[in-house]
């Protein structure tokens, strides 16, 4: 079965870097796009960013773009997530999804979640 | 400010059927069937229940089912039961420059 795991969260300060890693395994992880969703304490989830299957092609929301970059390691079933300048409005639980068939319309397996907390 | 929005909560008893909306616009729910919804239990995470606005994953009860007009869908929920309890997010399909968005959630109680 899928299978999804994050790593890689912790404390870090605010201007900091943190890179997420999210293992996968139990499908065939170079046909799927991948991505990150967060979910901030109490609050609600947020699209952070997606990567199709070869990893050409990358997307962002909003709120991170120009800050994190989403990248993969088709060799090692493996993506990862390089935040830079981080800021307390992005501590939140990290989550890595598998695309539902590739195109970036939606998610159908999800990791645990990893918790960064940006703090001084 | 989410960009879909959903009712804050939901409440229904054991047996009774709860509908919960998500609005969006033309830009996403109106013009994509991608709505996909998703269940989160306390401290875990999301759980896929619905998607391309009214396609169950395997696995998902057919409690659960999905709609869309214009620019709102729908969850319904047939036949409440106490594991039901949970929080609920829609999502959308937006475009190629804002990839996807969710709504704000609701706290589904079966009272």
């Amino acid at each position: 079965q899928v299978r999804l795991v994050e790593s890689g969260g912790g404390v870090v300060q605010p201007g900091g870097s943190l890179r997420l890693s999210c293992a996968a395994s139990g499908f065939t992880f170079v046909s799927y796009g991948m991505h990150w969703v967060r979910q901030a304490p109490g609050k609600g989830l947020e699209w952070v960013a997606f990567i199709r299957s070869d990893g050409r092609s990358k997307y962002y929301g909003d709120s991170v773009k120009g800050r994190f970059t989403i990248s993969r390691d088709n060799s090692k079933d493996t993506l990862y997530l390089q935040m830079n300048s981080l800021r307390g409005e992005d501590t939140a639980v990290y989550y890595c999804a598998k695309d539902i068939r590739g195109g970036g319309y939606s998610f159908d397996n999800w990791g645990q979640g990893t918790l960064v907390t940006v703090s001084s | 400010q989410s960009a879909l929005t959903q009712p804050p909560s939901a409440s229904g008893s054991p047996g009774q059927s709860v509908t919960i909306s998500c609005t969006g616009t033309s830009s996403d729910v109106g013009d994509y069937n991608y709505v996909s919804w998703f269940q989160q239990h306390p401290g875990k995470a999301p759980k896929l229940m619905i998607y391309d606005v009214n396609e169950r994953p395997s696995g998902v009860p057919d409690r659960f089912s999905g709609s869309k007009s214009g620019s709102t869908a729908s969850l319904t929920i047939s036949g409440l039961q106490a594991e039901d309890e949970a929080d609920y997010y829609c999502s959308s399909y937006a475009g190629i420059n804002n990839l996807i968005v969710f709504g704000g959630g609701t706290k589904l109680t079966v009272l």
